[in-house]
């Protein structure tokens, strides 16, 4: 089945650790994108990226880092200089036409 | 400024009611896309429906319809015949400079802060 898969479900971190979160698509998506929503929030965009080798900044990256090395791959890197890490992240993908972002099932990423 | 803004932090519905769910937006584009997505409490993200600036139909998809104004620059969300699984949290997004595709924005979405919609049986 074609979607986006994002692992682990349920992390756990220790204050001053870097810790990645992974994103995977077989949808043959150009586009693909980071948000991070907190508890009863919107969702904010982190990165995005349009194609291979290519990323951008979002409204909130300060904290993180992300690689496109593989279309199918978009994997976040929180850093220990985001000072509030602990949050739900999504990973999203769409074409590059205007259509709708299909999502991940998310990481729930939480610092101890 | 807020380019999207959803002004009800919660929603009650009856079961087998119709509900609207508020949103406004704020753009200069004049193509633009608009979505609204349902997220329960799994945290998944649902679309449930997409309107562009230049269509002249509201869009419909089964019980969901869009409430598409332009001028006054809103698009609620109309649930008709609410179920219990409808219980979750409902996000507007928005879309700039892409309405036909390509553009600068590269598909970013920017959401609004939802609503809570609860259906009591």
């Amino acid at each position: 089945d074609g979607g986006i898969t994002q692992s682990p479900k349920y992390l756990f971190r220790k204050e001053g650790q870097n810790v990645t979160l992974s994103c995977e698509q077989n949808l043959n998506h150009d586009a693909m994108y980071w948000y991070r929503q907190d508890p009863g929030q919107g969702l904010r965009l982190i990165y995005y990226s349009q194609i291979v080798n290519d990323f951008q900044k979002g409204d909130i990256a300060e904290g993180y880092s992300v690689s496109r090395e593989k279309k199918e791959s978009f994997p976040l890197t929180v850093t220990s200089a985001q000072k509030n890490p602990t949050a739900f992240y999504l990973c999203a993908s769409n074409p590059t036409v205007n259509t709708e972002a299909f999502f991940g099932q998310g990481t729930r990423l939480t610092v101890v | 400024a807020q380019k999207i803004t959803q002004t009800q932090p919660g929603m009650f519905v009856q079961e087998k009611e119709a509900v609207t769910l508020d949103c406004t937006y704020d753009t200069s584009d004049q193509s633009y896309g608009l979505f609204w997505y349902k997220q329960p409490s799994s945290g998944e993200m649902i679309f449930l429906i997409y309107q562009g600036s230049y269509d002249e139909q509201n869009a419909t998809e089964g019980r969901y319809s869009l409430n598409f104004q332009k001028a006054r620059k809103s698009a609620n969300l109309v649930i008709s015949a609410s179920q219990l699984g409808d219980s979750a949290m409902y996000f507007c997004a928005m879309r700039e400079g892409t309405a036909f595709g390509g553009g600068t924005s590269y598909g970013k979405l920017t959401f609004g802060q939802g609503t809570i919609l609860t259906v009591h049986p």
